[in-house]
């Protein structure tokens, strides 16, 4: 099956700086590429995704990068603001399962931007 | 739109105890998963559903069940709750493949 690392698990950072989180995948067919964000206590939620036909995608402070070659993408952060800070989740799916775009998950980042 | 909805928020329950976790979406995916999220971990695929009538088991199946009578609705059951199974579960849907997941609030289910 598919493996996904993420890395690394904790980051903090001070506000106005940039983050950087990177995801590194196995299987060389994955051809969808989200990122989720979830804030303590709540439930995660997709903040920008990325198809294996695109090298970057941006939206504004946000943006993704993937090497398709390397087998990894990063999710970008700039300007990073206090409510930025919350556990942030790679995936990676593939559509080789009976049709189901199987999702797996990285083991996701705690971003700490400190003020 | 409710979105995604689940019930319980919490639960607790004592080992050997069976109990079925909720599941509800309104915007007509047909996708629907089932997650468990334990600290460090990740989210772990647990069951799946492409349509009604059409389950799979994901990474970490043992221990559940799931059906899918409708499109709407996609219960967990728990069948011999173990300690090891004290998680948080998200419910979520998809339009289809490639797309945004929609997460439910989750449901924490402790067993002692």
């Amino acid at each position: 099956g598919e493996n996904v690392e993420q890395h690394p698990s904790t980051l903090s950072v001070q506000e106005g700086d940039s983050a950087v989180i990177k995801c590194t995948y196995s299987d060389s067919a994955s051809n969808y590429f989200p990122w989720y964000k979830q804030e303590l206590g709540k439930r995660p939620q997709l903040i920008i995704d990325i198809r294996s036909n695109v090298g970057e995608k941006k939206d504004q402070r946000i943006a993704v990068t993937l090497n398709k070659t390397a087998k990894h993408f990063s999710l970008h952060i700039t300007e990073t603001q206090p409510e930025d800070s919350a556990v942030y989740f790679c995936a990676v799916s593939d559509d080789y399962s009976g049709g189901y775009q199987k999702v797996t998950f990285g083991t996701g980042t705690k971003l700490q931007v400190i003020p | 739109n409710a979105g995604v909805t689940q019930t319980p928020k919490f639960q607790v329950l004592k080992t050997g105890q069976s109990m079925t976790l909720q599941c509800a979406q309104d915007m007509n995916h047909e996708y629907m998963s089932w997650y468990r999220q334990d600290p460090g971990m990740g989210l772990r695929l647990i069951h799946y559903s492409v349509g009604a009538g059409i389950t799979d088991q994901g990474e970490v199946p043992n221990g559940y069940n799931v059906s899918r009578s409708t499109t709407e609705d996609f219960p967990l059951r728990l069948l011999s709750a173990a300690p090891s199974q004290t998680s948080v579960y998200f419910c979520a849907s998809s339009y289809g493949q490639g797309r945004e997941q929609y997460f439910g609030p989750g449901t924490r289910l402790t067993v002692t």
